[in-house]
């Protein structure tokens, strides 16, 4: 399943709200969608799982939504600690892909 | 608290094989599906394959010909042989468990291996 992730870069300022779009060639069931934060330097973090349920610690600023094929992640106002790469990812059926990844830019 | 520990060589030449291993600490080995996943210099996430206790496996088919995966559950690890490198093989190889049915929670913190002749 190839996940293709709009825009490729969102620049943004603090406080802002941040929109990011995550598409499945297929269908995917809500429960195999997540998505990650990944800052220069560190290993992905787990921010949302089952498409809408946010992570241990993460701040309820981050959003899930979506079905099907459509999925999308929400930060209602950026924090400066947000600005990173974001990915989303499937495990409905092997193997698990990822999307290429949105940048969100100061 | 659950930490993933890595390590292996990080620099190798055109044609040799890639050796990791990443060790659990603070959970249960048993129960969960471990994963390693690579990302090259700049790009993003691939998914090289995950192995559970019992040694039961899967692995992506663009790198099933070249990939195996091992546990040794008396020491809590678990490990990635990848052959025949390129320079194409060049990324960060992290080590990260599987939780419910889809998601990585915990992650290693990365090694670096580049090919280079």
């Amino acid at each position: 399943i190839v996940l293709t992730q709009s825009p490729d870069t969102l620049s943004l300022s603090p406080g802002e709200r941040a929109a990011l779009s995550c598409r499945a060639s297929q269908s995917v069931s809500s429960t195999y969608l997540a998505w990650y934060q990944q800052k220069p330097g560190q290993a992905p973090r787990l921010l949302i799982y089952g498409a809408s349920n946010r992570a241990n610690g993460i701040p309820d600023r981050f959003s899930g939504t979506g079905s099907g094929t459509d999925f999308n992640l929400t930060i209602s106002r950026l924090d400066p600690e947000d600005f990173a790469v974001y990915y989303c990812q499937q495990y409905v059926s092997s193997p698990v892909t990822f999307g290429g990844g949105t940048k969100v830019e100061i | 608290q659950v930490q993933l520990h890595q390590w292996g060589a990080g620099l190798l030449k055109p044609s040799e094989t890639l050796s990791l291993t990443c060790a659990v600490y603070g959970e249960s080995f048993s129960g969960y599906y471990w994963s390693w996943i690579r990302q090259p210099p700049g790009l993003g996430l691939e998914w090289i394959g995950e192995i559970n206790h019992s040694g039961n496996t899967n692995y992506n088919p663009s790198l099933k010909s070249r990939v195996t995966l091992s546990v040794d559950i008396s020491k809590n690890q678990f490990s990635l042989k990848l052959t025949s490198l390129t320079a194409a093989d060049t990324a960060v190889y992290f080590c990260a468990r599987l939780v419910g049915v889809a998601n990585f929670d915990y992650w290693g913190r990365g090694t670096l291996v580049t090919v280079s002749s």
